[in-house]
Formats: structure tokens, C-alpha cells, sequence
């Protein structure tokens, strides 16, 4: 799987739109990112996942550049709960495999 | 829909006890995978296991750490003699059969305290 690189903090104010990267430059042709996100001691919670075109969901954006070395997840209106740890995770698709998770990007949302 | 569930949430074993770990798939999924996460530290992959096979056990320590996922019933992770170390949170997840990118749901954990 590719290795992906984040920040390790950011902040954010609350009712602002919260932006993520995350760069994966050696990613494959049949490799999709995935965001996941861990709120303090709970199981990680999936957010979106892609391919190569931008996607959204009830919860978020994301927006991954035309080479797909780099995406960005985007809150749009960060709330106190968006406050987590969100993990960049870029695998195979069309399959069922493990998710190589690493030390992830710390959003702080403050009032 | 109910989601994943793993029993018990907190587990308490003395040195050289058995823990047992149990988790439920969420209803029509049959692919699961643990994960460890030990203090401070980010989530590691242990096994993914389908109904009644085990598919990649590439992160079970080799001694005393065993998973199974039976026909019926949850799956279980198993760990014997436990020891000061095996002390963590322990995340199960399942994935839907279907799909060309399945994404995987976690449950809430079990904390494992050693004494």
C-alpha cells in the first residue's frame, strides 16, 4: 500500500470550513484513498473514499488532484464533535484487505 | 441498522488469565478484522478473517493470539497467558460483501487491562 503523509495537527474555528491533506505520490493506478476519522477512545469511523473523482457525502468533500498524488478532505462547517484524529489511507480497491493506518492528522475545532 | 458490536467494552485479566474477545458483524457483512491499538499509539492491523477462514494473519503475534469466525456466532480473538503488554484497545471491523471498494465499519472496542 502507498504511504501517505499529514500533518500531524491543524485547528480549526468552529462553523468554519475544516481542510485536510494529504499527499500519496506513489499511489497506484487501482488504489483508492480512504478517510477515516478516531474521536477520542471510540473505533475509527469511516468518513468518504475515492478514486480519482472528487466525491461527497452527508458528512464531507473530498478532492483529489488530476495526478492523485495529493487529496484534500474537506468539513464544511466544522462542529466541536468534527474535534478527532483523521487518517488518510490509500489501498487496493475491488478488494478485501487490512488498513495500514498511520499517525494521522489531530483537528482540534475551537469555539 | 445495527452496527458492530464487541463485548465486553472493558475487561480486566491477571497475568497468565485467557481473555476472550467477541464481535458481532453488522447484519449481511461476513469479512472481519482486528485491530489493536495500544496506548498512545495508532491502530494495527491483527487478522481479517471471512466466515469459517482465516485470510491474512499477518499481524498476529505468533504465540497465544488466535481468531476464528464461525459458521455461527461472532468472532472471537483469543488470547492466551496474557501478559503486561497485551494491555490495549482492541477494534473489531466488518465490511459488506459487496462493492468495488468496501469500506470497513468499526465497533466501539474492548479495553483490555493486564494486572
Amino acid at each position: 500500500d502507498a504511504k501517505t503523509t499529514q500533518p500531524p495537527s491543524m485547528d480549526c474555528a468552529e462553523g468554519r470550513a475544516a481542510n485536510l491533506p494529504c499527499n500519496h505520490s506513489t499511489i497506484s493506478g487501482n488504489e483508492y484513498v480512504y478517510w477515516y476519522r478516531q474521536i477520542h477512545s471510540q473505533g475509527p469511523q469511516y468518513i468518504i473514499h475515492g478514486l480519482k473523482n472528487n466525491e461527497t457525502n452527508e458528512m464531507a468533500s473530498l478532492i483529489i488532484t488530476e495526478d492523485r498524488k495529493s487529496s484534500t478532505l474537506i468539513l464544511p462547517h466544522a462542529t466541536l464533535r468534527d474535534t478527532a484524529v483523521y487518517y488518510c489511507i490509500v489501498r487496493v480497491g475491488e478488494s478485501f484487505q487490512k488498513l495500514v493506518f498511520g499517525t494521522g492528522t489531530r483537528l482540534l475545532v475551537s469555539p | 441498522n445495527a452496527g458492530v458490536m464487541q463485548n465486553p467494552r472493558h475487561l480486566v485479566r491477571r497475568r497468565g488469565q485467557e481473555a476472550r474477545l467477541r464481535c458481532s458483524p453488522m447484519k449481511g457483512h461476513s469479512h472481519v478484522y482486528w485491530y489493536r491499538q495500544l496506548p498512545e499509539e495508532g491502530l494495527k492491523f491483527m487478522v481479517y478473517l471471512q466466515k469459517e477462514n482465516i485470510i491474512d494473519e499477518s499481524g498476529m503475534p505468533k504465540e497465544r493470539f488466535s481468531a476464528e469466525f464461525p459458521k455461527e456466532g461472532p468472532s472471537i480473538l483469543r488470547i492466551q497467558q496474557v501478559v503486561r503488554g497485551d494491555s490495549a484497545a482492541y477494534f473489531c471491523a466488518s465490511s459488506p460483501n459487496g462493492g468495488r471498494a468496501p469500506e470497513q465499519y468499526f465497533g466501539p472496542g474492548t479495553r483490555l487491562t493486564v494486572t
